[in-house]
Formats: C-alpha cells, structure tokens, sequence
C-alpha cells in the first residue's frame, strides 16, 4: 500500500527565515513524488515534481529513497508563501493520475 | 477563466437524495479525474477518465456513486441515496497524458 505522511499540521515562521516542510512516503517501487499547494481561496495546484528537479518560487524538494522522503525547502521564507502544503505519491510510469496525498501541512509566514 | 469548471460550488441536501455534480475540463484535455476531500484529509482519488472510457474505480467509490463522460468531454459524478459521510468535497481535475494535473474549485457537498 502508498501511504504518504506530513508530520506537521501547521507549521509557522518568520518572513525571511529557512522553511522545511516534511514529508515521507511508503511504497514497494519507484514512486513519482509532487507538493502541491493550495493558496487562500484557490485552487489546488501542482508547486514542484521530483522529476523536474527544479525550484519553483524558491522552493525546492529532493527525493531522498534510502529515507524514503521528500521534504519541501525555502531558505528564506516569504509572507505570500502562506497555503497549505499538500505532498503526493504515483506509481510512477504513466500513472500520475492516481495520486496519494498527505493530509497536508498548513504554512504561515508572519511579518 | 479556461481551467476546469465545476458546477455547482456548493450542494446541501437531505440525506437519501441523489445529487448529481458537472466538471468541464481543460478542453485539450483526454484525462479527467474525480477526487474527494474531507475535513483535515488531502484529496483521495475515486475515478478516471482517459477520453470517454472510465478506465479506474478506487474502492471509495461505492455502488450509489457513478461517474460518466459521454463524449469524451465533460464528466458528471451522481451520486445516490446520499449519507452523511458523503459529507465532502469533490474535487475534478484534468490532464493530457502524462503532464500535470488542473484542479477546478471543487463542489462541496453537505448532506444533512
């Protein structure tokens, strides 16, 4: 069975300071991991895709297999970052549609 | 507004109604999906659609729910004798083969 874990339901820092958001999965193969947020009163959207290895507002994620993890980074985090934070799991090879998400974690930068 | 449309934004409705939700997806768009998201849960997956062919069913999706896509185009969800744990709401998103998914802005559903 996939199964993707965010261990932190909210998570709050300060503009301008490191974030991590973490996220682990569990699967017997090759998984394609994603992050996906959703910002205040819009749609759920697609941030980063480990297969791209590239950084999208300043955020990026690297999928760790022998930790089995894909943990989502800011150096220096921004009050517009705030949203809730979604990590999600595919069989990989064609199946991405099939996502598993985490239950998300909520992101707040303060002033 | 060219993304994935759902209608209507909201439902409540007694339960042992049947409701029935439309999605539009992204015209250019062969894959549409149905997910469903509940209070504190990340979206879970219940269909998909490559074209006009339901392709596959996850096991949330019980015998009172049924989705469709004549014509390849848009996609409905019914869903019969409604229950207070279909309590959600229901997230549509579309795709070409492959590429990222676009999420629509969903349709909650109350069932009182």
């Amino acid at each position: 069975a996939q199964r993707v874990t965010q261990p932190e339901k909210l998570l709050s820092v300060f503009k301008g300071a490191p974030v991590e958001l973490k996220c682990n999965y569990s699967y017997s193969g090759s998984p394609e991991l994603f992050w996906y947020v959703q910002y205040s009163r819009q749609r759920l959207q697609l941030l980063l895709r480990h297969i791209s290895r590239e950084s999208i507002k300043g955020f990026t994620a690297d999928l760790n297999k022998g930790e089995t993890s894909f943990h989502l980074k800011k150096p220096f985090a921004q009050e517009e970052d705030s949203a809730m934070y979604y990590c999600a799991l595919s069989g990989g090879g064609g199946s991405n549609y099939k996502l598993t998400f985490g239950k998300g974690t909520l992101l707040t930068v303060n002033p | 507004d060219t993304g994935v449309s759902q209608d209507p934004r909201h439902k409540i409705t007694k339960r042992g109604q049947n409701v029935t939700f439309r999605c539009d997806p992204i015209s250019e768009h062969n894959r549409l999906y149905w997910y469903r998201q509940t209070l504190g849960q990340g979206p879970e997956f219940l269909t998909y659609f490559q074209n006009e062919a339901q392709l596959e069913k996850s096991r949330l999706l019980s015998d009172r729910f049924s989705a469709e896509r004549p014509k390849g185009s848009f996609s409905t969800l019914e869903i019969q004798r409604t229950e207070q744990g279909d309590s959600a709401m229901y997230l549509c998103a579309s795709s070409r083969p492959n590429e990222k998914l676009f999420f629509g802005s969903g349709t909650q559903l109350s069932v009182l």
